[in-house]
Formats: C-alpha cells, sequence, structure tokens
C-alpha cells in the first residue's frame, strides 16, 4: 500500500504571500490531519478532516485553513505569510469511523516552507 | 488537557549501549500510546504504539509498556547501533474521542558514535 505523499517538499516564498500544500492519505483512510513541526514550538496540531468536514482545529489563526476532498485528500492553505510561518508541515493519515474512533496516524515526509 | 513531557536531548551514546529515553503523560480518559521516530530531512514513522495499560509495544529491538500507575511510557533498546540516530517523539490520543489528534512530547536526540 502506498504510504501518505505530500506535494510540494520544499516550497520558498516571502511574506504577504498565500501558499497551499497538498496530502494524499493512504487508501481507504478517511481521516486527514496536519501538524506544525518548528525548532521553538516543536510539533503542533493544526486541524483534521473527515469526510470533507473539519472535525478538530488547534489553535491556530484563521490565516490557516484546510479542506477535504471527496476522495480523502487534502489541502492546507496559509494565506498573508508571516517569518514565523517558516515549517516543515507534516501531513498524517488513518482510518477512522463517524462514529469517534480513529487508529493509528501515518505520517507523510512533510513539506518544508520557508518564507523570505 | 492532555500533555506529553519526555527526556530532553540530546543523548549521545556509544554503538551497542543500552538506550532509555523517559517519556511521561497527562490525560484524562484511557489514551493510546505512540513513540514516533524522525531521521533528517524525513517526516515521522510509527515506531511502536500500546493501546491500553500494560500493554507493550516492540519493533526493530525498541520496547515500551505502558504504565497507568506511573502515567510512563519510557522508550528502550538494549544495544542501539549508529543507524538508530534520530529524534524520538512520544505522543499520546485518545482514539475515541471523535475529531482525534496527537499531542507529542518535545523530542529527544538520539545520536550513536560507532
Amino acid at each position: 500500500k502506498a504510504g501518505v505523499t505530500q506535494t510540494p517538499r520544499y516550497l520558498i516564498k516571502t511574506r504577504g504571500q498565500q501558499v497551499t500544500l497538498s496530502c494524499s492519505p493512504i487508501s481507504g483512510h478517511r481521516s486527514v490531519s496536519w501538524y506544525q513541526q518548528t525548532p521553538g514550538q516543536g510539533l503542533q496540531f493544526l486541524f483534521e478532516y473527515f469526510s470533507e468536514t473539519q472535525r478538530n482545529k488547534g489553535n491556530f489563526p484563521g490565516r490557516f485553513s484546510g479542506r477535504q476532498f471527496s476522495n480523502s485528500r487534502s489541502e492546507m492553505n496559509v494565506s498573508t505569510l508571516e517569518l514565523g510561518d517558516s515549517a516543515l508541515y507534516l501531513c498524517a493519515s488513518s482510518f477512522s469511523s463517524a462514529s469517534g474512533y480513529t487508529d493509528t496516524q501515518y505520517f507523510g515526509p512533510g513539506t518544508r516552507l520557508t518564507v523570505l | 488537557g492532555n500533555s506529553v513531557t519526555q527526556m530532553e536531548g540530546p543523548v549521545t551514546l556509544s554503538e551497542e549501549a543500552f538506550l532509555t529515553i523517559n517519556c511521561t503523560y497527562t490525560a484524562t480518559g484511557y489514551p493510546s500510546l505512540f513513540w514516533y521516530v524522525q531521521y533528517p530531512g524525513e517526516g515521522l514513522q510509527l515506531l511502536l504504539k500500546a493501546t491500553k495499560a500494560d500493554d507493550k509495544g516492540s519493533n526493530k529491538g525498541f520496547e515500551a509498556t505502558y504504565r497507568k500507575e506511573t502515567t510512563s511510557f519510557h522508550l528502550e533498546k538494549g544495544s542501539v547501533q549508529v543507524s538508530d540516530s534520530a529524534v524520538y517523539f512520544c505522543a499520546l490520543s485518545d482514539s475515541w474521542a471523535a475529531g482525534n489528534k496527537l499531542t507529542f512530547g518535545g523530542g529527544t536526540r538520539v545520536l550513536v558514535k560507532p
């Protein structure tokens, strides 16, 4: 089974721009979560999508948004980029049910975003 | 809320030495516990997991036991190799909470010297 894929792997943007990152989950996984990893803050949860709906959200400003498509692929968008948004953005997919059970999360290789 | 505390690194060892990375947690309910490993320039790989008290997760020579009484999930390996050099993250999640998320510790960098 193919793993979680993320594109692009590397991005360089300037302050004020916006960026869209993409994540394709493992086949059959309907839950996709996004995390931000920085040296200072570590790994922080951004949001989770299940069946095209945002099911959980972390403590990030509204500039961070996401969506999920009917094939479970997900995108996250960051608008009005700031220097502090430079980070590794990780996507994880898992099997999950509508009733609430969520299995182990499997991570992609990440997208390294640099904001200049 | 949930939290995970793990020992700070870096931990520097010689090949074939014994490795222990301490991890303690605070959680409501009955979380599942995980160890993930991150090699340079890569994402997180699941190393092992345990879903209930007294469960032992094991993989690639690594082991960790879910200790509810001490709220701990320490990672151990009896004989490390240079290829074990990486950053190790302890994490927890509530598998039965809709909108599940992982809560991570700060990570422990391990460097194994030949």
